[in-house]
């Protein structure tokens, strides 16, 4: 089945520090999303993206949709303890369904 | 909006006995998902409705496993009977995706967490 590798797995950071992870997949979206997960809660969407090559972002956030399709890239720039969390992909798991499977994320530490 | 609802926030029964999970999405929401979230697996979707009616059960793990939605405001997760191996955090999430502002993106509750002693 269909499968979404992120990496890297976790990352501990420097308050200040840029981030950047990304998220593979084994086969071509149309759509990718990006989500947090803050400890205790359910994941937040940040950002979604649309078209190969789009780069969108959201504050500190940009997010690319690989021209593969088959790829995704999250940067956090100047980090803060509040980017504490788990960070997801996503993507529809039939094209043409809203039936989206979630990658295997990356869990974000940052020291202060 | 007061967002995606789910009680109990935290449930701990012990082997065998049946759990029930509840949901309430958002209004308006006609796409209503379940999943499990685990350290092994990770988030898993077990089913997802459209419109009250069940769309994909696949993800289902068992016959132990069922999931209702009597209404487009309440949705149920029933585990009978329940083992130590279900313990995992159960989502809910809602969506409409025509709604432009939704982007797309699924709107998740706070979660269940449950563990089976």
């Amino acid at each position: 089945g269909q499968q979404l590798n992120q990496s890297p797995q976790s990352m501990f950071i420097q308050e200040g520090e840029d981030v950047s992870m990304n998220c593979t997949s084994s086969s071509i979206f149309n759509t990718w999303l990006w989500y947090k997960q803050d400890p205790g809660e359910g994941p937040v969407l940040l950002i979604a993206l649309y078209k190969a090559g789009e780069l969108t972002s959201n504050g500190r956030l940009t997010a690319q949709f690989g021209i593969t399709r088959k790829d995704s890239f999250l940067n956090i720039s100047a980090s803060i303890p509040s980017d504490v969390g788990i960070y997801f992909c996503a993507g529809p798991g039939n094209s043409g369904t809203y039936k989206y499977i979630f990658g295997t994320g990356t869990r974000l530490k940052v020291l202060a | 909006d007061a967002g995606v609802i789910q009680s109990p926030r935290h449930e701990v029964t012990e082997m065998g006995q049946e759990v029930t999970l509840r949901c309430k999405p958002i209004s308006g929401h006609d796409y209503l998902f379940w999943y499990r979230q685990t350290m092994m697996r990770g988030l898993e979707l077990l089913i997802y409705f459209n419109n009250n009616v069940p769309i994909d059960d696949s993800g289902m793990p068992e016959d132990r496993f069922s999931a209702k939605m009597p209404n487009a405001s309440f949705s149920t997760l029933k585990i009978q009977p329940s083992e130590p191996r279900d313990s995992a955090v159960y989502f809910c999430a809602s969506n409409d995706p025509r709604r432009i502002e939704n982007n797309y993106g699924y709107t998740f509750g706070s979660g269940t967490r449950l563990t089976v002693v």
